[in-house]
């Protein structure tokens, strides 16, 4: 079985852009949760999209957004691009939401905001 | 929200020594797992572990619900074993915020 895919693996944008994440869950999984890693705050959880709806939601700001679709995949975007919000972007599939319910994590995008 | 700490941060060890990492949680769980960050980011898994004990080869795993404590053991070392351990669990109080991770173990094994 295929693992989880994100893509792209690697973006470079400027302050005041937008980028929009991608990312493929294991086949028939149907959570998707993105998190983010900086070196100063280490892994955050971002959000949680269950069958096109988001369930979870942490403590980042509007400008942090996604939506899943109907074949599971999942999509996150970031407006309004700030320095800060340069990091690796991990994405997280699984078969349910929440629960006893074990994560499987993709390579991650790794976003660099000049 | 749920606390997540692990110990020891940093670990320096000799090829062929045993090493155990520690994480303790402050609340109860629904879900725990040790990942191991690869040199390009991805998190492997390593342990899916809410309670009990757990072995894949080299590695081993135990989680104490009832003391909110969870240790990875890695025996006999080897230079690809190097990197960052994390701890995550799921607050079985409603994982309203997904999976909490601790700060990790960097763990540096010498030839």
């Amino acid at each position: 079985k295929a693992g989880v895919t994100q893509t792209p693996r690697y973006l470079i944008k400027t302050r005041g852009q937008q980028v929009t994440l991608s990312c493929s869950p294991i086949s028939g999984h149907r959570s998707v949760s993105w998190y983010q890693q900086t070196p100063g705050q280490g892994l955050q959880f971002l959000f949680e999209y269950f069958s096109e709806t988001q369930r979870n939601k942490g403590n980042f700001p509007g400008r942090f957004s996604g939506r899943q679709f109907s074949n599971s995949r999942s999509e996150m975007n970031v407006s309004t691009l700030e320095l800060g919000d340069s990091a690796l972007y991990l994405c997280a599939s699984s078969p349910i939401s929440g629960g006893y319910n074990e994560q499987f994590f993709g390579p991650g995008t790794r976003l660099t905001v000049l | 929200g749920i606390q997540v700490e692990q110990s020891p941060p940093d670990l320096i060890l000799q090829e062929g020594a045993n090493s155990t990492l520690r994480c303790n949680f402050s609340d109860s769980v629904n879900n725990l797992q040790w990942f191991h960050q690869n040199p390009w980011g991805q998190l492997i898994n390593l342990f899916y572990i809410p309670s009990g004990t757990k072995q894949n080869g080299r590695l081993s795993a135990t989680t104490v619900a009832t003391e909110r404590y969870s240790l990875l053991y890695i025996s006999s070392s080897q230079t690809t074993d190097s990197g960052v351990y994390f701890c995550a669990v799921l607050n079985s109080g409603g994982g309203a915020d997904g999976l909490t991770f601790g700060k990790g173990t960097h763990l540096i094994i010498q030839p």
